[in-house]
C-alpha cells in the first residue's frame, strides 16, 4: 500500500517571504500522481497542483511550484511571495496512475502554514 | 453551477442511532468517494464508487455503509456500530485527472 508522509505539522512564513512544505511517499508503481490540495478555514478542499510522475520537468502554478525528486520519492511544494489568504492546510496526496477512473487518494496529515503579516 | 453538494453542514446524533450523510454531484462524474478527516489525521478513505451500483470499501470502512443507485448520489450512513464517528466528512467525486470535493459535514454524537 502507498504510504504519504508529511514531516512538519506546522510551519509560519512572514508575508511576502517563500516557504516550502515538504512530503515524501513510498511506492512500487511507476505510474502515478501526486497533488497539493489546501484546505482553508472553510474546510473546502481546494486543488493548488498536479503533478505525474511520468513528467521530469516539475509543475508550476503562479507562485506555487514543485520539487519532485522521483528517485528520492519527494514532492515538496514551495511557495513564493507568500500572502495572508495562503494560510491554510496543506495536504500532499497520492494516486495510481492505473485504475481507470478510480482516482482514490492517500493524503498525508498535513501541514499548517500560518502566514504572519 | 456544477459541483458537489453535501447536506447537512452539520449533524448531531445520539449514541446508538444511525445517520445519514448526503452527498450530490451534477458533474455527470462515474467515480464517488467518502472521506474522513480527524483532527491530525488527514483524510482517511471510507468508501468509494466507481459506477452506478457498485461499490468497495476504503480503509476505514468498519462501522460505515453505502449506497449508489443513481450517478448523481452517494450516500453515506454512520450505522450504531462505529464507535468514534464524531468527525468532519468529505466526499468527493472523479473523472479524467481530478478529484472534487464538497464542502463537508460535521458529525457529532452527543
Amino acid at each position: 500500500a502507498q504510504t504519504v508522509t508529511q514531516s512538519q505539522p506546522e510551519m509560519s512564513v512572514q508575508e511576502a517571504e517563500t516557504v516550502t512544505l515538504s512530503c515524501t511517499y513510498d511506492t512500487s508503481e511507476s505510474d502515478y500522481y501526486l497533488f497539493w490540495y489546501k484546505q482553508p478555514p472553510s474546510r473546502q478542499m481546494i486543488l493548488v497542483i498536479r503533478q505525474e510522475a511520468y513528467k521530469q520537468q516539475n509543475a508550476t502554478e503562479n507562485r506555487f511550484s514543485v520539487n519532485f525528486q522521483k528517485a528520492a520519492k519527494s514532492f515538496s511544494l514551495k511557495i513564493s511571495d507568500s500572502q495572508l489568504g495562503d494560510a491554510a492546510m496543506y495536504f500532499c496526496a497520492y494516486r495510481s496512475g492505473s485504475g481507470g477512473s478510480n482516482y482514490k487518494l492517500t493524503f498525508g496529515k498535513g501541514t499548517l502554514l500560518t502566514v504572519n503579516p | 453551477d456544477g459541483g458537489i453538494t453535501q447536506s447537512p453542514k452539520y449533524l448531531f446524533r445520539k449514541e446508538g442511532q444511525n445517520v445519514t450523510l448526503s452527498c450530490e454531484q451534477n458533474l455527470n462524474h462515474d467515480a464517488m468517494y467518502w472521506y474522513r478527516q480527524d483532527p491530525g489525521q488527514g483524510l482517511r478513505l471510507i468508501y468509494y464508487s466507481q459506477i452506478v451500483n457498485d461499490f468497495q470499501k476504503g480503509d476505514i470502512a468498519e462501522g460505515y455503509s453505502v449506497s449508489r443507485e443513481k450517478k448523481e448520489s452517494f450516500p453515506l450512513t454512520v450505522t450504531s456500530a462505529q464507535k468514534n464517528p464524531t468527525a468532519f466528512y468529505l466526499c468527493a467525486s472523479s473523472a479524467n485527472s481530478e478529484a472534487f470535493f464538497g464542502q463537508g459535514t460535521r458529525l457529532t454524537v452527543v
